[in-house]
């Protein structure tokens, strides 16, 4: 029944290591996106995908590499993880120019 | 709780009161915008939205307006419950759907 589920919920990792992050959605949806949240709450778009086409990157460290295998799935790589990476990432769905359903996101802690 | 350490605007109301959250927006060009619920340790939760040639409307005990002149947008939330108790995000759609969110408000609901 999950709309927006995204693996794993906690991630713990050293810094360097790489790391990835995956969404799926089952609404149908052809738009996906990313967000992180840092520890002020402050919400900040990073990626969306269109039909698999990358439409927004937002400035992100080429550390931070994207992937849609399908239009149900985008998936984030990070490589050389580093303390500042530490925050809350967000997988989102949306119809194209409509609401964004957020799944219920992935705490990453780089130690 | 979670809003420990968070200097985020609070808004704390009495259980029945009503309460008005407000957000200013930085693009006069934005013509869709939205108001987000993030309850503790989920991801945000859409609650109404509004295009910019309406400067009202209503939901189920939520009210949005717009003030496109002030560039300003508040959500009224009837007869309080604690289970509105969350930080409240509006939300701008710039271009390509890219959502640009505000700081956050943190409602508490007293009873």
């Amino acid at each position: 029944d999950t709309a927006v589920s995204q693996t794993p919920k906690y991630l713990v990792t050293q810094m360097g290591n790489d790391k990835s992050i995956k969404c799926e959605q089952n609404l149908g949806h052809d738009t996906m996106y990313w967000y992180k949240q840092d520890s002020k709450k402050f919400l900040k778009i990073m990626f969306s995908y269109n039909n698999k086409e990358l439409i927004i990157n937002e400035t992100v460290p080429n550390r931070f590499s994207p992937k849609s295998p399908d239009k149900a799935h985008l998936n984030l790589h990070i490589n050389s993880l580093e303390l500042g990476d530490s925050a809350v990432y967000f997988c989102a769905s949306s119809p194209w120019t409509s609401e964004q359903f957020f799944g219920p996101g992935t705490r990453l802690t780089v130690l | 709780g979670e809003s420990v350490g968070l200097h985020l605007p609070t808004l704390s109301v009495q259980e029945g009161d009503n309460s008005i959250i407000n957000c200013a927006y930085s693009n006069s060009a934005s013509d869709y915008f939205i108001w987000y619920k993030q309850e503790s340790g989920k991801g945000p939760q859409f609650i109404i939205d509004i295009r910019s040639n309406m400067d009202k409307r209503q939901g189920q005990r939520v009210t949005v307006l717009l003030n496109k002149t002030v560039k300003h947008l508040s959500l009224q939330i009837a007869a309080t419950q604690p289970g509105d108790s969350a930080v409240y995000f509006c939300a701008e759609e710039e271009y390509g759907n890219k959502l640009v969110f505000g700081a956050g408000t943190i409602l508490r609901v007293k009873s």
